[in-house]
């Protein structure tokens, strides 16, 4: 069965400073990997998703996320943080012919002026 | 419409009761999903559709859940005998096919008293 980890459910960073959401997941085949922003009281915004390709992703807002296959990984970053993006962060995956997103615990990430 | 949306945005009910969610995804998806969103659980895959039929509804907890999706556009996301632990926000998604972006609305927050 498939499953995400996200490393630490809060996460705090000064404005200017490089933003770093970490994801895990497990899936017995290839998979297409999302990474969500949830502001308060509104829906999932997709941020950027990988499917296949190039391994490197940019998504909307300046961020990026990197999958390695031999990791197990796809980290979100940003160079340098706004105040704006303070939000809720969620990684899913989901498997080519499987249509359901399997979701992550969700990172809450803190800016500090 | 422009987005996917859901109405109420908000409902209590009565423990005991019956509630009725309503989603209307946007023209011209085919797929339709229902995600629980709790602080217990995390986001939780509910049901698919595809068209009107429901290939994949794992997700449902117990069978005092139930959807339909009826010209392959509105869904209805029924809870009968409501509980406490059914107290979520419920969103829905759409996308146009599966395994591609799948867009969500801002929810519908149930709260049972």
């Amino acid at each position: 069965a498939q499953s995400v980890t996200q490393l630490g459910s809060h996460v705090s960073v000064s404005e200017g400073a490089l933003v770093l959401l970490r994801c895990n997941y497990s899936s017995s085949v290839p998979p297409y990997l999302f990474w969500y922003v949830q502001y308060p009281n509104q829906g999932l915004q997709l941020l950027l998703k990988y499917t296949t390709g190039a391994t490197l992703v940019k998504g909307i807002n300046g961020f990026e996320a990197e999958f390695k296959k031999s990791e197990t990984s796809f980290h979100l970053t940003k160079p340098s943080a706004h105040m704006s993006d303070a939000a809720e962060y969620f990684c899913a995956v989901s498997e080519w012919g499987a249509q359901k997103l399997v979701f992550g615990q969700g990172t809450r990430l803190t800016i500090n002026p | 419409g422009a987005g996917v949306s859901q109405s109420p945005s908000n409902k209590v009910t009565e423990k005991g009761k019956d509630v009725e969610l309503r989603c209307d995804p946007i023209s011209g998806h085919t797929a339709l999903y229902w995600y629980r969103q709790s602080l217990g659980q995390g986001l939780e895959f509910l049901i698919y559709f595809q068209g009107n039929s429901a290939p994949d509804k794992s997700g449902l907890p117990s069978d005092r859940f139930s959807a339909e999706r009826t010209g392959g556009s509105v869904s209805t996301l029924t809870i009968q005998r409501t509980q406490q632990e059914d107290s979520a926000v419920y969103l829905c998604a759409s996308s146009y096919r599966g395994n591609t972006e799948a867009f969500f609305g801002q929810g519908t927050r149930l709260t049972v008293v």
